[in-house]
């Protein structure tokens, strides 16, 4: 079964800050991952997905995550935080040929403080 | 382009109650998803469509919940009779196809269902 793990419930940071949030997945074949964003009342936007074409994975935003199969990691990265980057992130999982079910972390609640 | 729409919006009932939600997904998507997000976690899949044909169920508690998505289009989920632990948001996704795991699923606002 696969399943990802999200380090940190909350995270808080300044603006103009480094945006670092944690994922680490489990999967006994190479899965396919994805960093979701979530804001108040609404419903879940694609940020980034990683499909075995890159390791250095590019998103909307400025975002980037960076699967590297040795730590079992795919933390989403952003050089410089805005105010708007604000909302609820959640890392998930998919099989490769087994459908394309999503199983999500618990989510990380990212601050942005002045 | 049309994203995927849900409604109602809000609703709240008492536990024992029934409820259904709708569900329209983006125009040419064959698959349909619900997740269920109950506070502070993560969305959980209960069931997906492959056009009208279920593709996975395995965590929908069957005994009260149900889904239908008779002409391959919208679906409707139901809830009979609604528990307390029920209370969640429902969200509906879709994506262009739903069997090689590697498509982007769109997700509609979603249904808070709050049961008391």
């Amino acid at each position: 079964a696969q399943s990802v793990t999200q380090l940190g419930s909350h995270v808080s940071v300044s603006e103009g800050a480094l945006v670092l949030l944690r994922c680490n997945y489990s999967s006994s074949v190479p899965p396919y991952l994805f960093w979701y964003v979530q804001y108040p009342n609404q419903g879940l936007q694609l940020l980034l997905k990683y499909t075995s074409a890159a390791t250095l994975v590019k998103g909307i935003n400025g975002f980037e995550a960076e699967f590297k199969k040795s730590e079992t990691s795919f933390h989403l990265t952003k050089p410089s935080a805005h105010m708007s980057d604000a909302a609820e992130y959640f890392c998930a999982v998919s099989g490769r040929g087994g459908g394309n079910k999503l199983t999500f972390g618990t989510g990380t609640q990212l601050k942005v403080e002045l | 382009e049309a994203g995927v729409a849900q409604s109602p919006r809000y609703k709240i009932i008492e536990k024992r109650q029934s409820v259904a939600f709708w569900c329209n997904p983006i125009s040419g998507h064959a698959t349909l998803y619900w997740y269920q997000q109950i506070l502070g976690q993560g969305p959980k899949l209960l069931i997906q469509f492959q056009n009208n044909g279920v593709v996975d169920d395995s965590q929908l508690p069957k005994d009260r919940f149900s889904a239908e998505r008779l002409k391959g289009v919208d679906s409707t989920l139901k809830i009979q009779p609604a528990k307390l632990e029920d209370s969640a948001v429902y969200l509906c996704a879709s994506s262009l196809e739903g069997l090689a795991g590697n498509y982007e699923q769109y997700f509609g606002p979603g249904t808070r269902l709050t049961v008391t």
